[in-house]
């Protein structure tokens, strides 16, 4: 069964750091483009960093780029969000997202997780 | 901000039929395939159309996408209660960043 499952939200206070941690199951980890996608409360989605399938590649939306960095360990078929400086804005559901076997950068997000949710205030 | 718009809200009685616009640029929709997700209450977002108008496996052929130029459109017939959820369209854009729609709320008279 494929599943993705986030940890390491919380509550953490403006300016400071957390990393979230994306476990993957019942595919071929390697294989795949993975992406964060977050939704603050009450509002859309945003996509907010995309890792290549061989890892070579990292891609960032504008509001994140220089404070976040999306990472994998191959070894325990992890997947992970540096988030450094985290402003209350970032406040949202983090989803750690799949994306559907393709030679494009970009196919669809086709299996997401339940998410873990990030305060950023004081 | 999204750089792809969709209407707030669309409803419709059930066994009826709705239909999502999304509109885009050549830098996004023009240029790429375009996705559709639907997001019930307190739950994560699930594909429901790839590639602007495949379904993948398990998605009824009551929902169906197309596309023309740099707008999208989402179509769902035989409405049912079951269908009330928000809908969101996606794609990849020439900055180099997957955008997704604002998002539409559909209800079920």
């Amino acid at each position: 069964q494929v599943q993705l499952v986030e940890s390491g939200g919380g509550v953490v206070q403006p300016g400071r750091s957390l990393r979230l941690s994306c476990a993957a199951s019942g595919f071929t980890f390697s294989s795949f483009v993975m992406h964060w996608v977050r939704q603050a409360p009450g509002k859309g989605l945003e996509w907010v960093a995309l890792l290549s399938y061989d890892g070579t590649n990292e891609y960032y939306a504008d509001s994140v780029k220089g404070r976040f960095t999306i990472s994998r360990d191959i070894s325990k078929n992890m997947l992970y969000l540096q988030m450094n400086s985290l402003r209350p804005e970032d406040t949202a559901v983090y989803h750690c997202v799949r994306d559907r076997p393709s030679i494009q950068i970009f196919d669809a997000f086709d299996i997401w997780g339940q998410g873990t949710m990030v305060t950023v205030s004081s | 901000q999204s750089v792809l718009t969709q209407p707030p809200s669309v409803s419709a009685a059930p066994g009826q039929k709705v239909t999502i616009s999304c509109s885009g640029s050549s830098s996004n929709i023009g240029n790429n395939y375009v996705s559709w997700y639907q997001q019930l209450p307190g739950t994560a977002p699930k594909l429901l159309i790839c590639e602007d108008n495949k379904r993948p496996s398990g998605i009824p052929d009551r929902f169906s996408g197309s596309k023309s130029g740099t707008s999208a459109t989402l179509g769902i017939t035989g409405l049912q209660t079951g269908d009330e959820a928000d809908y969101y369209c996606g794609t990849w854009d020439s900055s180099l960043s997957a955008v997704f729609g604002t998002g539409t709320k559909v209800t079920v008279l």
